[in-house]
């Protein structure tokens, strides 16, 4: 009973280099979303998918890029990393936000940018 | 848009005494509300969710919260803390409608102290 995974579960990267977290989950749910937590700011969302092919921009999308090709799968794209980009990065999946549905959460990536 | 306060950052608080987590929200249409809670390292777990009707919910590991609409406040309660209860804890909301995004409060840091 997987979850939600993501990996890599610590990353250094340098300026400028991109990447991306992957995400997947095995309970066929139809939300998807990212997050990043930063100390004494809690979890902002940087994006989010409500199904494949329908993605949407959170509270802090900028620097960063997702698709949604398939219903377990939600990658998010660093294009040219920052040192702000640094944080812990969460994927988090439901299987509607309507009528209240529990989200459940990965584990986390670290990521450092230097 | 919704916003979320969590008006304590730190709650030092001695084991086996009682221990109160404010949270208060901003919103224009009904919402959801919700605690999660995050132990190191680790990603963030539901711990209870008001949704509607009775306006006290209890959640795992002896806690409840009480949604009090005219003072727009969801405060944390357990009457009798454990040392293993030391972790971060967020509120969150959601508005009922649309249901696209889930909104986190910066957190409060509960240390229970033996």
């Amino acid at each position: 009973n997987a979850g939600v995974t993501q990996t890599p579960k610590f990353q250094v990267l340098k300026t400028g280099q991109s990447m991306t977290l992957q995400c997947a989950q095995d309970m066929n749910h139809e939300y998807m979303s990212w997050y990043r937590q930063d100390p004494g700011m809690g979890l902002r969302l940087i994006h989010y998918s409500v199904g494949a092919g329908i993605t949407d921009q959170g509270e802090v999308p900028n620097g960063y890029n997702v698709s949604r090709s398939t219903t377990e799968d939600f990658p998010l794209r660093l294009l040219s990393a920052a040192p702000s980009q640094t944080s812990v990065y969460f994927c988090a999946s439901s299987y509607s936000l309507k009528a209240g549905n529990t989200i459940y959460f990965g584990e986390g990536s670290w990521l450092t940018v230097v | 848009a919704q916003s979320v306060t969590q008006l304590d950052s730190q709650v030092p608080v001695f084991e086996e005494a009682p221990v109160e987590l404010r949270c208060n929200y901003s919103s224009s249409v009904s919402v959801y509300l919700f605690w999660y809670v995050q132990y190191p390292n680790q990603g963030l777990q539901l711990l209870l969710k008001y949704l509607s009707g009775s306006t006290l919910v209890k959640g795992i590991n002896g806690f409840e919260a009480e949604f009090n609409k005219s003072q727009t406040s969801f405060h944390l309660r357990k009457p009798s803390v454990h040392i293993s209860d030391t972790a971060e804890y967020f509120c969150a909301v959601s508005d009922s409608g649309s249901a696209r995004q889930l909104t986190f409060g910066s957190g409060t840091q509960l240390t229970v102290l033996p």
